[in-house]
């Protein structure tokens, strides 16, 4: 079965840190990779989508595609307490990751 | 304004008392999905639909039904819920799924109880 992991955290890092999150995916044939964020209570959003091997940055965002090892990852530079939310990963097969909750703390 | 809709928001029901959950996009949509998010589990794919009279099951379909006799509309249909399917149940929608920027636009959430 295709399958999308995430290391479920939860991640703490203070204000203005760089929040690092990952995800592997076991699908070879996988093109695109989306991260969505979901504030508690709230419906996942769309933040960034990749399909690309390498960087692509958006702001304070970067998410990374390694196809090789089959990761990819989200880096939040200038982490804020904005950001503290749950992040999930997605193939685009529209299955999702487990899911990280990160918290930036003040 | 573009949107997916639910309803209803909240619903607490006993064991065996059919339900539906609507699910309505303005977005003129083609694919459309169903998901129940656990604590730990994150987002598991219940049902799917590609088009109109299109559909196919997902991770975690048993004890769940679908239609899509309309673009817009991809309701959810528990025939005979049970307390295992108490979650947070989420419609989405997207233009489609061959790669590149198919974001999937979410409904509210529906959360559900069953006793």
């Amino acid at each position: 079965q295709k399958e999308v992991e995430q290391n479920s955290g939860p991640l703490s890092v203070p204000e203005g840190a760089i929040a690092s999150l990952n995800c592997t995916y076991s699908d070879r044939g996988s093109q695109s990779f989306f991260w969505y964020r979901q504030y508690s209570g709230k419906s996942p959003e769309l933040i960034m989508f990749i399909y690309s091997n390498g960087d692509k940055e958006d702001g304070r965002f970067t998410a990374q595609l390694n196809k090789a090892s089959q990761y990819v990852s989200l880096l939040i530079r200038d982490s804020q307490p904005s950001d503290s939310a749950t992040y999930l990963c997605a193939g685009n097969d529209m299955r999702f990751g487990a899911g990280t909750r990160l918290t930036v703390k003040p | 304004e573009a949107q997916v809709t639910q309803n209803p928001r909240y619903l607490i029901t006993v064991t065996g008392k059919k339900l539906t959950v609507t699910c309505s996009q303005n977005m003129n949509h083609e694919y459309m999905s169903w998901y129940r998010q656990d604590p730990g589990l994150g987002l598991r794919q219940i049902y799917y639909s590609m088009n109109v009279e299109v559909t196919d099951k997902g991770d975690v379909p048993e004890g769940y039904k679908v239609s899509r006799k309309e673009k817009r509309n991809f309701p959810l249909i528990l025939e005979s819920p049970s307390p295992n399917q108490t979650s947070l149940y989420f419609c989405a929608s997207s233009s489609g799924t061959s790669g590149g920027s198919n974001e999937q636009f979410f409904g509210p959430g529906t959360r559900l109880t069953v006793l």
